[in-house]
């Protein structure tokens, strides 16, 4: 079963603005990890936070973690026509899988 | 390092037809898997392993196998293909340790079943 399920679906935003995405899940967790894809490639990494930190920053990124809601999200800062591509949140529950949300699709408009 | 590549990067089968696809990574990680991406739904985690010669079910393992004869390949078998198999289908893979926790993907493969 889908574990995260990001909010909201899709985003369109002006380049230079902040783009923000939520990510909820239902079970305890070790870690929760964002990865980007582009289109028509592979799933990119990008930060996990660890269920006992509140906030990480990596860069333009600050995903921050809140277990007792069990919510996450996600900011990317002053954003570029490059960061145009789908993010997905998954938790890892300690048992070596991942389990993914179903994406937000962020469009950057320059 | 070429990371995690896959093979083939797209085919056609009809329905009954088997297919076998490859994945294989040159970082040791011991940690491999396989989802399926489909619109909408995210991914979907079919298969994985823990280390050579091991393998397990994930959320939607009906209709396919694997094997992780070596360490550094993962291979996912298709041996009835059905329609609902269309989909676009990434490994992954991922070190051990305490602190090794994000997942290495492929390109993907897409898969038409007709």
């Amino acid at each position: 079963s889908q574990q995260g399920e990001e909010d909201p679906q899709a985003l369109s935003i002006q380049e230079g603005e902040n783009a923000t995405m939520n990510c909820s899940y239902k079970t305890s967790i070790n870690n929760l990890q964002w990865y980007r894809q582009n289109s028509g490639r592979g799933l990119v990494h990008l930060i996990l936070i660890r269920s006992n930190e509140r906030e990480k920053h990596s860069g333009r990124l600050r995903v921050t973690l809140d277990t007792s809601k069990k919510s996450s999200s996600l900011l990317i800062t002053a954003s570029r026509a490059a960061d145009t591509a789908s993010y997905f949140c998954a938790t890892d529950d300690g048992n070596n899988r991942l389990a993914f949300g179903k994406g937000n699709q962020v469009v950057v408009i320059p | 390092n070429a990371g995690v590549t896959q093979t083939p990067k797209f085919r056609v089968l009809k329905t009954g037809q088997s297919m076998t696809l490859l994945c294989a990574q040159d970082m040791n990680h011991e940690y491999m898997y396989w989802y399926r991406q489909d619109p909408g739904m995210g991914l979907r985690l079919i298969h994985y392993s823990v280390g050579e010669g091991t393998t397990a079910k994930g959320e939607v393992p009906d209709g396919y196998n694997v094997s992780r004869l070596k360490k550094q390949n993962f291979l996912l078998g298709l041996e009835s293909a059905a329609p609902s198999q269309t989909s676009v289908y990434f490994c992954a893979s991922r070190g051990i340790g305490q602190k090794v926790f994000a997942q290495y993907f492929g390109p993907g493969t897409r898969l038409l079943v007709l």
